[in-house]
């Protein structure tokens, strides 16, 4: 089954605790993001890779940073988590020639205390 | 000026209603566009594209006016299983795959 794979799908922390929050796609699709979604500001996009070994900054990246080691993986790093950080987050994958076509991850419901 | 903005609602329609949803973008670059549902607290899914000359999924059907940056939705006797937040999308136009999306339009459709 073709699918975009997040994990953990919730998560309580406390701040300044480093995570990282896995995505991982079976589709073999190039184009990888990270969004989160907060009441009232809908998706916001922090970082996207065209490729592996290709990432660039989205809108909202500040306390985020990601790696594209392999198609498949894209995870989402907090090096230092903080309470605005509280979001659910979303990973998507697209592939030419419908790029802009996105298929989602469940999401990850981040509680940073 | 948000990029895409759309009525938040709610709308609360009845079984069998007409309800239609309108969104406006503002990057006239922009040259794909598209029609997301949400379901409470998960993954949005794609519903339809959005073409030039307007197109129809049975119940669906979505229109783009680009000299006025509008982009509408129109479902067709509701269901209740199309209670759901409805996500205008739009792309970025110079930027590929990056995508702008509207903070959505809830519906609820009642028995």
């Amino acid at each position: 089954e073709a699918q975009v794979t997040q994990n953990p799908r919730y998560l309580i922390t406390v701040t300044g605790k480093k995570l990282t929050v896995t995505c991982s796609q079976n589709m073999n699709h190039e184009y990888m993001s990270w969004y989160r979604q907060d009441p009232g500001l809908g998706l916001r996009q922090i970082y996207y890779s065209m490729n592996v070994e290709v990432t660039d900054k989205g809108d909202v990246p500040e306390g985020y940073k990601v790696s594209r080691k392999e198609k498949r993986n894209f995870p989402l790093i907090l090096e230092s988590p903080s309470p605005n950080q509280t979001s659910l987050y979303f990973c998507a994958s697209s592939a030419p020639p419908e790029i802009r076509v996105a298929f989602f991850g469940q999401g990850t419901r981040l509680t940073v205390v | 000026r948000k990029e895409v903005e759309q009525d938040p609602g709610p709308f609360n329609v009845p079984e069998g209603a007409t309800v239609a949803f309108n969104c406006t973008y503002s990057n006239s670059a922009s040259q794909s566009f598209f029609w997301y549902r949400q379901d409470c607290r998960k993954e949005p899914k794609l519903l339809m594209s959005v073409y030039s000359s307007g197109n129809e999924d049975g119940r669906f059907t979505a229109q783009l006016n680009r000299a006025s940056q509008y982009i509408s939705l129109l479902i067709r006797d509701s269901k209740l299983s199309d209670s759901a937040t409805y996500l205008c999308v739009v792309d970025r136009g110079s930027t590929l795959g990056r995508l702008y999306f509207g903070r959505g339009t809830q519906l609820t459709v009642w028995p």
